[in-house]
Order: C-alpha cells, then structure tokens, then sequence
C-alpha cells in the first residue's frame, strides 16, 4: 500500500520555528512536494525535493532523505497567517501525486 | 504564476440529479489534469487523472459511471457527477500541470458540493 504520515496537529507561537515531518511508503518515488491550504482555500505549491538535501525558500525550507523515506518542512519566524494546513505530497508516477493526511499548524500570538 | 479556475464554486442540488464541475487552465494549456475529492478537515482524495483527447484514469474504488470526467481541451476538464446522492456531498478540487512532468500542481479554487 502507499501511505504517508504527518502530525495531524502542531502549535507554534509568533516568531519561532516549526517543523512539520513527513515519512512514505509508496511504490513509485518521484519526488516530495509540500502544500499549503487555507481553510475554504486551495493548496498552493510551497516546495519540491527531488533530491536529498534542503531546499530553502525565503522563510520555508523543506528537507527529503530518500534512504530514510522521510521529509520536513521547516517554518522560520512564523506569522499569524501561516495558519493553514500543511500536506505532504509524494510523487509516485504516471504524473500521480499522493497526498499525507496533512497537518494543521496554530499560530497563536 | 499558471492560474486555475473552477465553476461553480457552490452547488446544492437534489438527489437523483446530475452535477457538472468545470476546472479550466487560464493562462496556460494543460495536458494533464487531476481531480481530487475532500472532506472537512482531511487530506485530498485524487480520484483520477485527466488527460486531454484521451479517457480518464480512475483511482481504484472510484467510480468511473458515477464519476464523468472529460478532458475536451487543453484548457478544459469537467467533472459529471451523475445521479448525485448526500454521500457524494464534498469538495471537489481540479489541479493541472502546466508541462508533463512538472512537479507543481495547480490547484483551483475547489467546488462545494451539497446534496439534498
């Protein structure tokens, strides 16, 4: 079967980082990608691995290990409006993407 | 960025009837496109794959005769759901790959199903 596996909740305060992990099992790998979703919003696009190491992006990073089946995603200096949920997405062929159940992040002030 | 719109963004209707959901690419030609279903709170659901001028690729479990989907151009996919009953309520949401092996999705806005 194909399953990835993320924290459901995670709470953080203004200002401090969070990290948001992600480990798969899926039968085809083709790179993890991380989505951001507003309540009532669709997901956009925050980060690609397609190789193990960091990928930064202004105030987000995301890390893959291949070897490890495992990812995270890294929120820097956290902002009210970063409250959203957080899916991780797993590339598995044919241009199919699987989904994690995807974690929902509370900033408080 | 490629920007990705659905229509209608709400629809309530009454059992037994059929519902169509658009997911049109704006500024671009999608090859490919995806539908996905989700329910509160949870992850999204893909339900199966679209590609244009050829059939569909259904996830296992879903319903290729309830479920109608048609990739008619580069720029358009719809979603039928067809004799429509409360289970089917959820939101839809399309995406689309702007090139064949991109690993962005575009997602559109989503439709709010209601089924009375």
């Amino acid at each position: 079967g194909q399953s990835l596996e993320q924290p459901s909740e995670v709470t953080a305060v203004e200002g401090a980082i969070v990290q948001i992990n992600c480990t798969y099992q899926t039968s085809g790998f083709y790179g993890l990608s991380w989505y951001q979703q507003h309540d009532g919003g669709a997901p956009t696009f925050l980060s690609y691995n397609g190789l193990d190491g960091l990928e930064e992006t202004g105030r987000f990073s995301s890390f893959l290990s291949r070897s490890d089946s495992y990812g995270y995603l890294l929120l820097q200096e956290l902002q009210m409006k970063d409250s959203a949920s957080y899916f991780c997405a797993v590339g598995s062929g044919g241009f199919k993407t699987i989904f994690g159940a995807g974690t929902r992040l509370f900033v408080k002030a | 960025g490629a920007v990705v719109s659905q229509h209608p963004s709400r629809v309530i209707c009454k059992s037994g009837t059929s519902v169509k959901i658009e997911c049109r690419s704006l500024d671009f030609q999608a090859t490919t496109m995806f539908w996905y279903r989700q329910f509160p709170k949870k992850s999204l659901m893909l339900m199966a794959t679209s590609n244009e001028g050829s059939k569909a690729t259904y996830e296992q479990g879903v319903e290729k005769d309830k479920f109608l989907i048609n990739h008619a151009s580069l720029t358009l996919s719809t979603l039928t759901v067809t004799s429509a009953h409360p289970e089917d309520s959820s939101f839809y949401i399309c995406s689309a790959l702007e090139r064949a092996g991109d690993n962005e999705q575009f997602f559109g806005p989503g439709t709010r199903l209601t089924v009375l």
